[in-house]
């Protein structure tokens, strides 16, 4: 169990650029979410996925980002035409939703800085 | 959504005092979590906690679903305590945190 794993760790990129995100879950969780964090905030929740099927997303999520798990195993970020306003943490959790139960483990997050 | 106020927003405590951090949410959870963030902004799942108590060395923690709160009791701090005490609820909708500043 090596944890749950983002990359890149820090993305720098100009305005109008689009970026990709990539998470790698616990192996065998079924659950995925990503969240966003901007300093002295909380993490705010953008979308989640069992398995492959996005299940939830935020009002937070813009038509310029998408979420996709295509096999139910990791999970990508994308944000088109970015802004500067999109200059966040963005941090990926995984948990194995079991009836009721469900304790979520985060990455370490990626750091995208719009210039 | 679910709301979720968490005091006292900010703490401050010398080394080897003891606190005690508030959640309150303003309906039912069955999925009450409490997450440490520490100062490299990793976030560290501490209990899953829908009702109940909970111990874990020096940290325990109780919800009170009935009432709406939950609170984490940090004994005996130290200064790797130090970071920010986020609550979670079922909507994975977090509070605003208490941040938490151990002093040696």
């Amino acid at each position: 169990d090596t944890g749950v794993s983002q990359n890149p760790r820090h993305k720098i990129t100009k305005r109008g650029q689009n970026v990709t995100f990539r998470c790698d879950p616990i192996s065998e969780h079924n659950r995925l979410y990503w969240y966003r964090q901007t300093l002295g905030q909380g993490p705010e929740f953008l979308t989640y996925f069992q398995n492959e099927a996005q299940l939830e997303k935020s009002r937070l999520l813009s038509d310029r980002f998408s979420a996709e798990r295509p096999k139910g195993s990791f999970s990508t970020l994308e944000i088109q035409r970015t802004e500067q306003g999109d200059s966040a943490m963005y941090l990926c959790a995984s948990s194995l939703s079991l009836l009721a139960k469900n304790i979520q483990y985060f990455g370490a997050g990626t750091r995208l800085s719009v210039l | 959504g679910i709301q979720v106020e968490q005091s006292p927003p900010d703490l401050i405590l010398q080394e080897g005092a003891n606190s005690t951090l508030r959640c309150n949410f303003s309906d039912s959870v069955n999925n009450l979590q409490w997450f440490h963030q520490n100062p490299w902004g990793q976030l560290i799942n501490l209990f899953y906690i829908p009702s109940g108590t909970k111990q874990n060395g020096r940290l325990s923690a109780t919800t009170v679903a009935t009432e709406r709160y939950s609170l984490l009791y940090i004994s005996s701090s130290q200064t790797t305590d130090s970071g920010v005490y986020f609550c979670v609820t079922k909507d994975m909708r977090f509070g605003a945190g208490t941040r938490l500043t151990v002093k040696p």
